[in-house]
């Protein structure tokens, strides 16, 4: 059967570290993966974009890699702050023409001052 | 440039009646998608619409659910006759026509059926 697997447990790290999210994948082949931040009772707010040929992307403090191989994607926090606690939310898109997009069930972040 | 707008914000219905949802996607984006999200679930696909043409509605309920999107006007996501199990939080995402395959997605409606 087709799953999305991020880690359900609370991830708590200290200020300053890095932060980093696992996004699991199984029967799916995913065009691209999109990395989403949700905040308590607001709408996701998108963050990251990769597609499937390619290795890693960055932005800012952010940096995603997919390794359709292994279908999975890992999603990095550098020099993380008490501000990036969220749940975090990776979401497959399997073609450009569908556009329907897949989540996981998302991961939550405390970062600890 | 405003986000996507969603209202109500919160709705309450007791059971049987309807449930009337509006989305207004970002200035320029032509494409709709509702999303719903159950307590402790992630956000499911329900409805994905350009102007006045459901383009896949693979993820909608087959009874009492229904979307659209009118060439004037926000985007509806209609839920008749509600119960206990449509409470959850229904979010409208959109994008443009071209040139990105990211979804904006707005501050959600949260429904509570009593």
């Amino acid at each position: 059967s087709q799953k999305i697997e991020q880690n359900s447990e609370a991830l708590n790290i200290q200020e300053g570290k890095t932060a980093t999210l696992t996004c699991n994948y199984t029967n799916y082949s995913p065009a691209y993966l999109q990395w989403y931040r949700q905040d308590p009772g607001r709408g996701p707010v998108f963050l990251l974009l990769i597609r499937e040929n390619e290795k890693e992307k960055r932005k800012e403090r952010l940096k995603v890699t997919f390794d359709t191989t292994l279908k999975q994607s890992l999603f990095h926090i550098t020099a993380s702050q008490p501000a990036d606690s969220a749940t975090y939310l990776c979401a497959l898109g399997m073609d450009t023409g569908r556009r329907a997009l897949t989540f996981g069930s998302g991961t939550r972040l405390q970062v600890q001052p | 440039n405003a986000g996507v707008m969603q209202n109500p914000r919160h709705l309450v219905r007791r059971r049987g009646q309807e449930a009337r949802l509006r989305c207004s996607p970002m200035k320029g984006h032509s494409h709709v998608y509702w999303y719903r999200q159950l307590p402790e679930e992630g956000l499911k696909f329900m409805v994905y619409l350009q102007k006045e043409n459901i383009i896949d509605e693979s993820g909608m309920p087959k009874e009492r659910f229904s979307a659209e999107f009118p060439k004037e006007g926000p985007s509806i996501l209609r839920i008749q006759q509600v119960v206990r199990g449509d409470s959850a939080a229904y979010f409208c995402a959109s994008s443009p026509p071209t040139g990105t395959d990211t979804q904006y997605f707005g501050p959600g409606t949260r429904l509570t059926v009593l």
